[in-house]
Protein backbone atom coordinates (compact mmCIF):
# COMPACT_ATOMS: atom_id res chain seq x y z
CA UNK A 1 0.00 0.00 0.00
CA UNK A 2 1.82 3.28 -1.69
CA UNK A 3 -0.52 5.59 1.61
CA UNK A 4 -1.88 7.02 -1.78
CA UNK A 5 -6.20 6.46 -1.98
CA UNK A 6 -8.11 7.41 -5.57
CA UNK A 7 -11.57 7.33 -5.65
CA UNK A 8 -13.46 6.03 -7.30
CA UNK A 9 -11.67 2.36 -8.65
CA UNK A 10 -14.41 2.34 -11.19
CA UNK A 11 -16.33 4.41 -13.07
CA UNK A 12 -18.62 3.99 -16.20
CA UNK A 13 -20.55 6.75 -18.10
CA UNK A 14 -21.58 7.56 -21.37
CA UNK A 15 -20.55 10.18 -23.89
CA UNK A 16 -20.86 13.18 -23.44
CA UNK A 17 -21.15 13.11 -19.32
CA UNK A 18 -18.76 14.73 -16.90
CA UNK A 19 -16.94 13.13 -14.31
CA UNK A 20 -15.14 13.82 -11.33
CA UNK A 21 -12.07 11.23 -10.02
CA UNK A 22 -10.51 12.62 -6.65
CA UNK A 23 -6.86 11.81 -4.89
CA UNK A 24 -5.63 12.06 -1.43
CA UNK A 25 -1.76 12.02 -1.24
CA UNK A 26 0.66 10.44 0.92
CA UNK A 27 0.71 12.13 4.30
CA UNK A 28 3.60 14.97 4.12
CA UNK A 29 3.35 14.76 0.35
CA UNK A 30 3.15 18.19 -1.49
CA UNK A 31 2.82 17.37 -4.93
CA UNK A 32 0.39 15.78 -6.97
CA UNK A 33 0.31 14.20 -10.53
CA UNK A 34 -2.19 12.95 -12.66
CA UNK A 35 -1.25 10.17 -15.52
CA UNK A 36 -3.41 8.49 -17.96
CA UNK A 37 -2.62 4.60 -18.62
CA UNK A 38 -4.67 3.16 -22.14
CA UNK A 39 -4.01 0.40 -24.54
CA UNK A 40 -2.67 2.69 -27.08
CA UNK A 41 -1.06 5.47 -25.65
CA UNK A 42 0.19 3.66 -22.83
CA UNK A 43 1.25 5.69 -19.79
CA UNK A 44 1.12 9.58 -20.13
CA UNK A 45 2.02 12.40 -17.38
CA UNK A 46 -1.39 14.57 -17.68
CA UNK A 47 -0.96 17.93 -14.96
CA UNK A 48 1.23 18.26 -11.25
CA UNK A 49 0.20 20.66 -8.99
CA UNK A 50 2.24 21.34 -5.78
CA UNK A 51 0.67 22.65 -2.97
CA UNK A 52 -1.99 24.11 -4.30
CA UNK A 53 -0.60 25.52 -7.61
CA UNK A 54 -0.21 24.25 -10.93
CA UNK A 55 3.52 23.34 -11.33
CA UNK A 56 3.49 21.73 -14.93
CA UNK A 57 0.92 20.22 -18.21
CA UNK A 58 1.51 17.41 -20.39
CA UNK A 59 -0.55 15.86 -22.63
CA UNK A 60 -3.93 17.10 -20.78
CA UNK A 61 -6.74 17.39 -23.29
CA UNK A 62 -8.59 20.97 -22.48
CA UNK A 63 -11.95 19.12 -22.06
CA UNK A 64 -9.70 18.10 -18.82
CA UNK A 65 -8.75 20.26 -15.89
CA UNK A 66 -7.65 19.58 -12.64
CA UNK A 67 -7.08 20.97 -8.80
CA UNK A 68 -5.49 20.47 -5.87
CA UNK A 69 -7.37 22.02 -2.46
CA UNK A 70 -6.11 23.42 0.99
CA UNK A 71 -6.06 19.91 2.00
CA UNK A 72 -3.90 18.79 -0.40
CA UNK A 73 -6.59 16.40 -2.03
CA UNK A 74 -6.95 16.66 -5.78
CA UNK A 75 -9.23 15.99 -8.19
CA UNK A 76 -9.31 15.47 -12.04
CA UNK A 77 -12.23 16.82 -13.89
CA UNK A 78 -13.27 14.98 -17.35
CA UNK A 79 -16.05 16.39 -19.48
CA UNK A 80 -17.68 16.39 -22.43
CA UNK A 81 -16.38 12.48 -22.75
CA UNK A 82 -15.50 10.31 -25.36
CA UNK A 83 -15.15 6.98 -26.07
CA UNK A 84 -11.07 7.23 -26.53
CA UNK A 85 -11.26 8.56 -22.93
CA UNK A 86 -11.73 4.98 -21.44
CA UNK A 87 -8.85 4.50 -19.56
CA UNK A 88 -6.71 4.14 -16.32
CA UNK A 89 -5.95 7.56 -14.22
CA UNK A 90 -3.82 7.07 -12.00
CA UNK A 91 -2.51 9.83 -9.38
CA UNK A 92 0.53 10.12 -8.31
CA UNK A 93 2.57 12.11 -5.20
CA UNK A 94 5.78 13.24 -3.62
CA UNK A 95 7.79 14.40 -1.17
CA UNK A 96 9.23 18.04 -2.14
CA UNK A 97 13.45 17.05 -1.50
CA UNK A 98 13.23 13.55 -2.53
CA UNK A 99 14.61 13.60 -6.22
CA UNK A 100 11.76 12.68 -8.69
CA UNK A 101 10.30 9.69 -6.64
CA UNK A 102 6.64 9.22 -6.76
CA UNK A 103 4.50 6.97 -5.20
CA UNK A 104 1.24 5.72 -7.04
CA UNK A 105 -2.23 5.06 -6.07
CA UNK A 106 -3.97 2.05 -7.63
CA UNK A 107 -6.15 3.98 -10.06
CA UNK A 108 -9.46 4.13 -11.87
CA UNK A 109 -11.12 2.73 -14.54
CA UNK A 110 -12.97 4.69 -16.12
CA UNK A 111 -15.09 3.41 -19.26
CA UNK A 112 -17.25 5.47 -21.61
CA UNK A 113 -19.93 3.92 -23.69
CA UNK B 1 13.72 16.37 -23.71
CA UNK B 2 14.52 13.44 -22.64
CA UNK B 3 13.17 9.99 -23.33
CA UNK B 4 13.48 6.32 -22.69
CA UNK B 5 13.29 2.87 -24.63
CA UNK B 6 12.49 -0.36 -23.20
CA UNK B 7 14.09 -3.02 -26.45
CA UNK B 8 11.46 -5.78 -25.48
CA UNK B 9 7.86 -5.29 -24.71
CA UNK B 10 7.66 -9.32 -23.90
CA UNK B 11 10.18 -11.29 -22.30
CA UNK B 12 9.32 -15.20 -21.25
CA UNK B 13 11.84 -16.73 -18.66
CA UNK B 14 11.34 -19.96 -16.98
CA UNK B 15 11.34 -20.17 -13.17
CA UNK B 16 14.80 -19.89 -11.63
CA UNK B 17 16.34 -18.53 -14.37
CA UNK B 18 17.74 -15.21 -14.34
CA UNK B 19 15.75 -12.25 -15.52
CA UNK B 20 16.92 -9.21 -17.82
CA UNK B 21 14.48 -6.22 -18.75
CA UNK B 22 16.41 -4.21 -21.02
CA UNK B 23 16.30 0.03 -21.09
CA UNK B 24 17.92 2.24 -22.48
CA UNK B 25 17.75 6.71 -22.03
CA UNK B 26 18.27 9.40 -23.66
CA UNK B 27 18.91 13.16 -21.34
CA UNK B 28 20.20 16.24 -22.19
CA UNK B 29 20.96 16.42 -18.04
CA UNK B 30 21.78 13.77 -15.45
CA UNK B 31 18.65 11.56 -15.30
CA UNK B 32 17.40 10.48 -12.39
CA UNK B 33 16.49 6.89 -13.72
CA UNK B 34 13.67 4.77 -12.24
CA UNK B 35 12.05 1.35 -12.23
CA UNK B 36 8.41 0.27 -11.59
CA UNK B 37 6.28 -2.45 -11.80
CA UNK B 38 2.90 -2.88 -11.97
CA UNK B 39 1.24 -6.43 -11.38
CA UNK B 40 -2.31 -7.03 -12.68
CA UNK B 41 -5.21 -4.72 -11.42
CA UNK B 42 -2.59 -2.93 -9.87
CA UNK B 43 -1.07 0.06 -9.17
CA UNK B 44 2.60 1.32 -9.76
CA UNK B 45 5.22 0.07 -7.43
CA UNK B 46 8.73 1.26 -7.10
CA UNK B 47 11.36 -1.20 -7.67
CA UNK B 48 14.42 1.02 -7.66
CA UNK B 49 16.01 4.21 -8.55
CA UNK B 50 19.24 5.54 -9.48
CA UNK B 51 19.77 9.21 -8.38
CA UNK B 52 23.46 9.85 -9.32
CA UNK B 53 24.88 7.65 -6.09
CA UNK B 54 26.14 4.64 -6.89
CA UNK B 55 25.99 2.60 -10.78
CA UNK B 56 24.67 -0.83 -9.09
CA UNK B 57 21.23 -0.05 -7.40
CA UNK B 58 19.38 -2.89 -5.14
CA UNK B 59 15.94 -2.45 -5.12
CA UNK B 60 13.13 -4.91 -3.81
CA UNK B 61 12.41 -8.61 -4.31
CA UNK B 62 15.83 -9.05 -5.43
CA UNK B 63 16.11 -6.84 -8.41
CA UNK B 64 19.07 -4.58 -9.67
CA UNK B 65 19.67 -1.80 -11.78
CA UNK B 66 23.43 -1.10 -13.32
CA UNK B 67 23.11 2.54 -14.86
CA UNK B 68 25.93 2.60 -17.27
CA UNK B 69 26.23 6.33 -18.67
CA UNK B 70 28.31 5.41 -21.84
CA UNK B 71 26.16 2.93 -22.87
CA UNK B 72 22.97 5.26 -21.94
CA UNK B 73 21.58 1.86 -20.35
CA UNK B 74 19.70 1.04 -16.85
CA UNK B 75 18.58 -2.90 -17.49
CA UNK B 76 16.88 -4.53 -14.96
CA UNK B 77 18.16 -7.93 -13.50
CA UNK B 78 17.21 -10.57 -11.22
CA UNK B 79 19.17 -13.26 -10.86
CA UNK B 80 16.84 -15.99 -10.14
CA UNK B 81 12.94 -15.23 -11.48
CA UNK B 82 9.54 -16.29 -9.13
CA UNK B 83 5.84 -16.82 -9.89
CA UNK B 84 5.57 -13.36 -8.28
CA UNK B 85 7.82 -11.57 -10.30
CA UNK B 86 5.35 -11.69 -13.35
CA UNK B 87 4.08 -8.35 -14.75
CA UNK B 88 4.63 -4.69 -16.48
CA UNK B 89 7.77 -3.54 -15.72
CA UNK B 90 8.29 0.15 -16.84
CA UNK B 91 11.47 2.08 -17.09
CA UNK B 92 11.24 5.74 -16.11
CA UNK B 93 13.37 8.65 -16.39
CA UNK B 94 12.43 12.07 -15.15
CA UNK B 95 12.99 15.65 -16.08
CA UNK B 96 15.63 16.91 -14.13
CA UNK B 97 17.19 19.82 -13.37
CA UNK B 98 13.85 21.55 -14.93
CA UNK B 99 11.65 21.52 -11.60
CA UNK B 100 8.78 19.60 -13.22
CA UNK B 101 8.58 16.50 -11.71
CA UNK B 102 6.75 14.53 -13.74
CA UNK B 103 7.99 11.25 -15.04
CA UNK B 104 8.57 10.20 -18.93
CA UNK B 105 7.85 6.71 -19.14
CA UNK B 106 8.87 3.72 -21.34
CA UNK B 107 6.18 1.32 -23.03
CA UNK B 108 6.68 -1.36 -20.67
CA UNK B 109 8.37 -4.82 -20.85
CA UNK B 110 5.34 -7.93 -19.94
CA UNK B 111 7.40 -10.33 -17.91
CA UNK B 112 6.30 -14.12 -18.12
CA UNK B 113 7.29 -16.94 -15.49
CA UNK B 114 6.76 -20.42 -16.62
CA UNK B 115 6.96 -23.05 -14.22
Amino acid sequence: DSGVTQTPKHLITATGQRVTLRCSPRSGDLSVYWYQQSLDQGLQFLIQYYNGEERAKGNILERFSAQQFPDLHSELNLSSLELGDSALYFCASSVTGVPYEQYFGPGTRLTVT
Amino acid sequence: AQSVTQLDSHVSVSEGTPVLLRCNYSSSYSPSLFWYVQHPNKGLQLLLKYTSAATLVKGINGFEAEFKKSETSFHLTKPSAHMSDAAEYFCVVSEANTGRRALTFGSGTRLQVQP
